[in-house]
């Protein structure tokens, strides 16, 4: 079955840095890239997803890369601020609704 | 328009009880999907359901697990005899489609603690 791989388990930037998470998975026929924040007590939000026919997608100051022959994507967020700090999962989609979650990094923004 | 439910938000249960967990879907949802997370770990996939019929049970345990989606009606995830192993928060995910690129909305979920 698939496998994810997240990278780093923790992080912490200063407010106003750039936070970057890496994540490699291992089943050729993902398709779907879903990003999940998760705040203390809540259940993971989705914050962005790439598909494997596009290398990269933007929505504001946040960004998702893909590279399908190497098999990782990367979330970036630029301009950190105190409320992005959160536990973030990386995901990795084959067959329906199925998503393989990485084991998260928790970003800690600090002021 | 009400997201994920789901109910109790906190569960304490003695070794050898049953656990109800609940979920009530997005309005429009007819796919449903249990997910367990344990600490500092991240959400291992254990069940996905559509309206009266098991699609995929390949992350449930054999034993004392078991799930359903009635037609009217929550999805119950039922764990019987409970161990302290099964302490952890249980998630439970809606999409109005099943197709491998359908965004997930989950709820809030459930904490499990197991005396």
């Amino acid at each position: 079955g698939e496998n994810v791989e997240q990278h780093p388990s923790t992080l912490s930037v200063q407010e106003g840095d750039s936070a970057v998470i890496k994540c490699t998975y291992s089943d050729s026929a993902s398709n779907y890239f879903p990003w999940y924040k998760q705040e203390l007590g809540k259940g993971p939000q989705l914050i962005i997803d790439i598909r494997s026919n596009v290398g990269e997608k933007k929505d504001q100051r946040i960004a998702v890369t893909l590279n399908k022959t190497a098999k990782h994507f990367s979330l970036h967020i630029t301009e950190t601020q105190p409320e992005d700090s959160a536990v973030y999962f990386c995901a990795a989609n084959t067959n329906a609704g199925k998503s393989t979650f990485g084991d998260g990094t928790t970003l800690t923004v600090k002021p | 328009n009400a997201g994920v439910m789901q109910n109790p938000r906190h569960l304490v249960r003695r070794r050898g009880q049953e656990a109800r967990l609940r979920c009530s879907p997005m309005k429009g949802h007819s796919h449903v999907y249990w997910y367990r997370q344990l600490p500092e770990e991240g959400l291992k996939f254990m069940v996905y359901l559509q309206k009266e019929n098991i699609i995929d049970e390949s992350g449930m345990p054999k034993e004392r697990f078991s799930a359903e989606f009635p037609k009217e009606g929550p999805s119950i995830l039922r764990i019987q005899q409970v161990v302290r192993g099964d302490s952890a928060a249980y998630f439970c995910a809606s999409s109005p489609r099943s197709q491998a690129n359908e965004k997930l909305f989950f709820g809030s979920g459930t904490q499990l603690s197991v005396l």
